[in-house]
């Protein structure tokens, strides 16, 4: 079964910071990469995808993510947080009928 | 649209009470999911509905959990007895494909059992 694997458990940085978290899925073939976001006492909201194509994706709120297929690697990266981007951040894999999370990321922006 | 729609956002009860959550899916999507989070066990799924049919519902905890899907636009998840266990922030979502569009969520139910 696919699965992916988030190794930050919780990120502190200060505005303006770049910000990169790891993604990591568990076997190749064709894949499809989601990445959520659920900002404090709020629900989770989809921040991009990957389906094919342009390795890169953009997203929502000038996030990110790049999927390097050698590396079985799906990382989200912002060149400059907000305080705003404090939120846990979930990576996730379509798995038979159902969507795989990873454990999420805490992110932490002091201002 | 307006997306999946849950009610209460915020329920208090006491041990023991019935608990009845609701969700309304958007409209068209043909699966709906239950989710249950909490901090020590993060996002944990309790069951899964195909057009209107509980295919998967490994994920109940136990015997007091209980979810129908009487039609296409509305699901309940209900405990009873409830429990202060139970405590955490249930979510429905809803999707139209899984594998080319995710999931939508609904904002949640936060459920307090005194």
């Amino acid at each position: 079964a696919q699965s992916v694997s988030q190794h930050n458990h919780h990120v502190i940085l200060s505005e303006a910071a770049s910000l990169e978290l790891g993604c990591n899925y568990s076997y190749g073939g064709t894949v499809n990469l989601f990445w959520y976001v659920q900002y404090p006492g709020q629900h989770l909201q989809l921040l991009l995808k990957y389906f094919s194509g342009d390795p890169l994706v953009k997203g929502i709120k000038g996030f990110e993510a790049e999927f390097i297929k050698s590396k079985f690697s799906f990382n989200l990266r912002k060149p400059s947080v907000q305080w705003s981007d404090t939120a846990e951040y979930f990576c996730a894999v379509p798995n038979d009928y159902k969507l795989s999370f990873g454990a999420g990321t805490t992110v932490t922006v002091r201002a | 649209d307006a997306g999946v729609i849950q009610s209460p956002r915020h329920e208090v009860t006491e041990m023991g009470q019935e608990v009845t959550l609701r969700c309304k899916p958007i409209s068209g999507h043909n699966s709906l999911f239950w989710y249950r989070q909490t901090m020590m066990r993060g996002l944990e799924l309790l069951i899964y509905f195909n057009n209107n049919v509980p295919i998967d519902d490994s994920g109940m905890p136990e015997d007091r959990f209980s979810a129908k899907m009487p039609n296409a636009s509305f699901s309940t998840l209900k405990i009873q007895p409830s429990e202060p266990r139970d405590s955490a922030v249930y979510f429905c979502a809803s999707s139209l494909s899984v594998a080319n569009y995710g999931y939508t969520f609904g904002s949640g139910t936060r459920l307090t059992v005194v």
